[in-house]
């Protein structure tokens, strides 16, 4: 059964800090991996990664994509209150591209 | 185009009613997908509509619960005889032709009493 693994479930940060969340699949026929970011309603789209070791880039937030040890990790640099929400990482499977998701990771960033 | 959009935001019923949902994705996309989730957890799948065609349903999705999407544009999502456990967050989401990425409605919080 396809399954994503995201680590930590949640954190609590200061602003200012840097963080990394981790994700990690086990998929047949992969072929791409998704970030979200999740405030209070729905999923927002970040990034899509598809190749291993090439850093997609926006703003304070980059993310990296390891095929070969079947991860991700998505770093948020110098983090604002606004981070604050749950970053979940999806994969696309089966046929239909369905969407598996991993539980997400809750960020908080506080003063 | 202003996104995904999804009707209502919040629906609260008693146990037993039935419920329908509406979504209308981004125009020009053609697959569309509806998602549930529950607190503490991601979205997951129930079923999946490419054009008017609905070509995939998750096991989740029990007799209770059918889909449409007439005419390939906006989805319909009927809940019959809801129970508590159908309380959750539904979520639609669409994806442009070739394109993998889905965007996101803001959802339809139901609330079963």
């Amino acid at each position: 059964e396809d399954k994503v693994v995201q680590s930590p479930l949640s954190l609590v940060v200061h602003e200012g800090d840097t963080v990394t969340l981790n994700c990690s699949y086990e998929v047949t026929n992969f072929r791409s991996l998704l970030w979200y970011k999740q405030e209070k309603k729905a999923p927002t789209f970040l990034f899509m990664l598809t190749s291993s070791g090439i850093e997609k880039k926006s703003g304070r937030l980059s993310s990296i994509l390891d095929k070969k040890e079947l991860f991700s990790i998505l770093n948020i640099t110098a983090t604002q209150t606004g981070d604050s929400a749950v970053y979940l990482c999806a994969v696309p499977t089966g046929t239909a591209s369905k969407l598996t998701f991993g539980t997400g990771t809750r960020l908080q960033v506080t003063l | 185009d202003t996104g995904v959009s999804q009707d209502p935001r919040h629906k609260i019923t008693k146990r037993g009613q039935n419920v329908t949902f509406r979504c209308d994705p981004i125009s020009e996309h053609n697959r569309l997908y509806w998602y549930r989730q529950t607190l503490g957890q991601g979205p997951e799948f129930l079923t999946y509509f490419q054009n008017e065609a609905q070509l995939k349903k998750s096991r989740l999705l029990s007799d209770r619960f059918s889909a449409e999407r007439p005419k390939g544009s906006f989805s319909t999502l009927e809940i019959q005889r809801t129970e508590q456990g159908d309380s959750a967050m539904y979520l639609c989401a669409s994806s442009p032709p070739g394109g993998v990425e889905q965007y996101f409605g803001p959802g339809t919080r139901l609330t079963v009493t």
